[in-house]
């Protein structure tokens, strides 16, 4: 059974920063890892796919990273801005039935 | 945003009643899913469909049952709802499965209470 991690459960920035979320799968028969924004009381918001056949993804000041053979992936976010404060979830996709297995999330605070 | 709506957003009810929740999409996604989450346990998948009248199995399937008559509607109801159901509920959408076209889209959510 596949299962996801994430640490830091929380992380605390400065504004500017540079950072980097963490995420880890057991299985690494995937199709692809799906990452996610969060905000309080909403829904879930897509940010990058990165397909079982691809490296890293890149939207904006967001780069996702995939290595399969280690059973991680990680977001890297670039200049760290209040408004990217929430909670960030990895999801990995294995089986043809697209069920995603979900990491515990990682919160984000970015303090101006 | 994908187009994907989810009926009641909240609801409060009492242990025994039936409850149905409503996933509306408007991009003819052929794939649609429930998941719950719940604070300890994140995000877990109840039921999901490949097609009109075409639905499989979760992990958290039991006292659960969906069904899709339309493309566009996905139903899920709890047929005696308990305290243990109280969460928020997603449906999300893909256009497709297995490897292609899998990137999942999701609802506003729907927050219920079982009193």
């Amino acid at each position: 059974k596949q299962e996801v991690t994430q640490i830091p459960a929380a992380l605390s920035v400065p504004e500017g920063e540079n950072l980097v979320l963490n995420c880890s799968f057991t299985d690494s028969a995937i199709y692809n890892l799906q990452w996610f924004r969060q905000d309080p009381g909403k829904g879930l918001t897509s940010l990058l796919l990165i397909q079982s056949s691809q490296r890293e993804q890149t939207s904006g000041r967001l780069n996702a990273s995939l290595d399969k053979s280690s059973g991680r992936s990680t977001l890297y976010i670039a200049a760290s801005q209040p408004g990217d404060s929430a909670t960030y979830l990895c999801a990995a996709n294995n089986n043809a039935g697209n069920m995603l297995t979900f990491g515990g999330g990682t919160r984000l605070m970015v303090k101006p | 945003d994908a187009g994907i709506t989810q009926s009641p957003r909240h609801k409060v009810t009492e242990t025994g009643t039936p409850v149905t929740l409503r996933c509306h999409q408007t991009e003819n996604h052929r794939y649609m899913y429930w998941y719950r989450q719940d604070p300890g346990h994140g995000l877990r998948l109840i039921h999901y469909s490949y097609g009109v009248k075409d639905t499989d199995k979760g992990e958290v399937s039991d006292g659960y049952s969906v069904s899709r008559s339309k493309t566009e509607d996905f139903l899920l109801t709890l047929e005696s709802a308990t305290s243990s159901q109280t969460s928020v509920y997603f449906c999300a959408i893909s256009e497709g499965g297995g490897r292609t076209h899998n990137e999942q889209f999701f609802g506003p959510g729907t927050r219920l209470t079982v009193l």
